[in-house]
């Protein structure tokens, strides 16, 4: 199983909706969790980072972890299509102070 | 403040050559992550510095590999002899301590071994 999984998309949403990542995680002692946006060709760069369970929202961005489940989100409201681009997730793994990152997810909006 | 700084931001070379890439973290971070990008493996960790000393290099694919960071503010990852699956953007990040925020990645490196 790997330490981090997302689903690799592409997900297609029309400009004006909601766009919902997912990515779960294996180790339940994970205590910080990130997404990081990649434009093609560009480096990942980071858009929120959360530690709690529950919603952290910033913007049109609503982060979402569920600890119990493993699970954690990121929601984009009223999508546009700059935020065309691959959504990674990343955990730090318990007793380490490194980011794995999962496969990332390609999100295309779509005018 | 200029970022994280990558060099070169591509190189092409021939299997077998020596190939070091450079990266200057932003001032004042004290933990430097090397990472690799390919399609088929996505981002994985190579190795990490907390000022300056290695911490964690378990993602070195091989001994071909070897990273330095002779101060805080220049680090250089090395592949030698280079071959063709070695091919992936390279990826400098730098944070004030560990990654307990996230970091700040540089523009990357584009390496391809012909």
């Amino acid at each position: 199983q790997k330490e981090v999984e997302q689903n690799s998309g592409p997900l297609s949403v029309p400009e004006g909706a909601i766009a919902s990542l997912n990515c779960t995680y294996s180790d339940r002692g994970s205590q910080s969790f990130f997404w990081y946006r990649q434009y093609s060709g560009k480096s990942p760069e980071l858009i929120m980072f959360i530690y709690s369970n529950g919603d952290k929202e910033d913007g049109r961005f609503t982060a979402q972890l569920n600890k119990a489940s493993q699970y954690v989100s990121l929601l984009i409201r009223d999508s546009q299509p700059s935020d065309s681009a691959t959504y990674l997730c990343a955990v730090i793994i318990q007793g380490a102070q490194k980011l794995v990152f999962g496969q990332g997810t390609r999100l295309t909006i779509n005018p | 403040d200029a970022g994280v700084i990558q060099s070169p931001r591509h190189e092409v070379t021939e299997m077998g050559q020596e190939v070091t890439l450079r990266c200057k973290p932003i001032s004042g971070h004290n933990s430097l992550f090397w990472y690799r990008q390919t399609m088929m493996r996505g981002l994985e960790l190579l190795i990490y510095f907390n000022n300056n000393v290695p911490i964690d290099d378990s993602g070195m694919p091989e001994d071909r590999f070897s990273a330095k960071m002779p101060n805080a503010s220049f680090s250089t990852l090395k592949i030698q002899p280079s071959e063709p699956r070695d091919s992936a953007v390279y990826f400098c990040a730098s944070s004030l301590q560990g990654a307990g925020y996230g970091y700040t990645f540089g523009s990357g490196t584009r390496l391809t071994v012909v």
